[in-house]
């Protein structure tokens, strides 16, 4: 089993709409969990992050978590073609052997389409 | 500001040649990382700098050499390189490496192409 799956996509909306982003994670002392965006050719960029149970929004962005279900997902709102990139889920534990390690899901590649 | 830097953005070299990435960040941070991206695959880590102490080595072929000078920079000098170590190599730092809410910024990266 994957430490960090998230759905394989890729995933195509329209322009308007909202993309859901799905994540599960393995290991239940996770603590910290970030989603990344990441344009082809460019740097993973921190758009999310979510340690309590619940929702966190920020603008366009909600982000879900819930603990006992190990899960953890990213919804965006009003779609923007801007936002076509790869998500990258990212769960990090809570020290120890697993001192500021992320590890990654496999990404998700989102497309909105005009 | 979450700026970290990188140079050099794009970099080729031959198997035999001696190369060197540089990081710098100036936000304070004591929690550096070196990561190694293919295409089609995420951020998989390679070290780890803790307070310019290398905590995490995620056994790394020794032709990577990780080198933090001081708070603000880290290196990855590279020597004897195979081709299938062509990659975007990420930097990415962090304010304090063990805590909840500790969260990592990521450079632009150095492309790297091993000839």
């Amino acid at each position: 089993q994957k430490e960090v799956e998230q759905n394989s996509g890729p995933l195509s909306v329209p322009e308007g709409a909202i993309a859901s982003l799905n994540c599960t994670y393995s290991d239940r002392v996770s603590q910290s969990f970030f989603w990344y965006r990441q344009y082809s050719g460019k740097s993973p960029e921190l758009i999310m992050s979510i340690y309590s149970n619940g929702d966190k929004e920020d603008g366009r962005f909600t982000a879900q978590l819930n603990k006992a279900s190990q899960y953890v997902s990213l919804l965006i709102r009003d779609s923007q073609p801007s936002d076509s990139a790869t998500y990258l889920c990212a769960v990090k534990g809570p020290g120890g052997t697993s001192y500021g390690k992320l590890t990654f899901g496999q990404g998700t590649i989102l497309t909105v389409h005009p | 500001d979450t700026e970290v830097t990188q140079t050099p953005k794009h970099l080729v070299m031959g198997m035999t040649n001696k190369k060197s990435l540089k990081c710098e960040q100036h936000m304070g941070h004591r929690a550096m990382y070196w990561y190694k991206q293919k295409a089609k695959k995420p951020p998989e880590l390679m070290f780890v700098y803790s307070y310019e102490k290398l905590s995490i080595n995620e056994s790394v072929p020794s032709r990577f050499s990780p080198e933090c000078p001081n708070s603000s920079l880290l290196n990855l000098h590279l020597h004897a390189l195979q081709p299938e170590d062509s990659a975007l190599y990420l930097c990415a730092s962090s304010q304090l490496g063990q805590a909840v809410t500790d969260t990592q910024y990521f450079g632009p990266g150095t492309r790297l192409t091993v000839l």
